[in-house]
């Protein structure tokens, strides 16, 4: 299976702050099935990017995503106060799909 | 529009068996694949397994090969995971997520948390 590393663990930021989140996997990901998800306590991932770079419907775009092979990264261009959480990469190109475990971004 | 609504929280004695209902609707139930997905505490995201809820064809996670069954009932527009045997390690917040024609979740349950205790 495909293991996803994120990095860093936790990125400790202010508002108005550019965060860069990194996802590598084990082996390269077929046709940049990459996802980026949002997730805040007590509620349920919100997909912010698929296909790698695709923003999903409704997302701000000061959200990007970039990369392909085995090297992606998560860009927010400028921090919001509503950004603070938990992103969580994920590879859906083959079985079993797999999630990284996690980059925590918290308020500085 | 499109809601994937799942049922409530559950405790269960180790060695019994957990079966969470997720019910769709607002889109056409057959054609978008469902998995499930779950969380333990302080631990990120665990990917279960999928079903077609056309054809009802399966493939599970290795881990959970024997343990877990999934299922739908096209008539109600809804899928079911059941997990047996069940352990102190299966506490968790279980999800549904709807696969898209991208290949990733736009859409979530609100999440079912099982509980394992004796």
């Amino acid at each position: 299976e495909i293991v996803l590393t994120q990095s860093p663990g936790t990125l400790s930021l202010s508002p108005g702050e550019r965060a860069t989140l990194s996802c590598r996997a084990s082996q390269s990901v077929s046709s940049s099935y990459l996802a980026w998800y949002q997730h805040k306590p007590g509620q349920a991932p919100r997909l912010l990017i698929y296909g790698a770079s695709s923003r999903a419907s409704g997302i701000p775009d000061r959200f990007s995503g970039s990369g392909s092979g085995t090297d992606f990264t998560l860009t927010i261009s400028r921090l919001e106060p509503e950004d603070f959480a938990v992103y969580f990469c994920q590879q859906y190109g083959s079985l079993p799909w797999t999630f990284g475990q996690g980059t925590k971004v918290e308020i500085k | 529009q499109v809601q994937v609504v799942q049922s409530g929280a559950e405790v269960k004695k180790p060695g019994a068996s957990v079966k969470v209902s997720c019910k769709a609707s607002g889109y056409t139930f057959t054609r978008n694949n469902m998995h499930w997905v779950r969380q333990a505490p302080g631990q990120g995201l665990e990917w279960m397994g999928i079903i077609n809820p056309s054809g009802g064809s399966t493939s599970y996670a290795q881990k959970f090969q024997g343990r877990v069954t999934m299922t739908r009932d096209t008539s109600t527009s809804t899928v079911y995971m059941e997990l047996s045997s069940l352990r102190s390690e299966d506490t968790a917040v279980y999800y549904c997520a709807r696969e898209d024609g991208s290949g990733s979740y736009a859409y979530w349950g609100q999440g079912t948390l099982v509980t394992v205790s004796s």
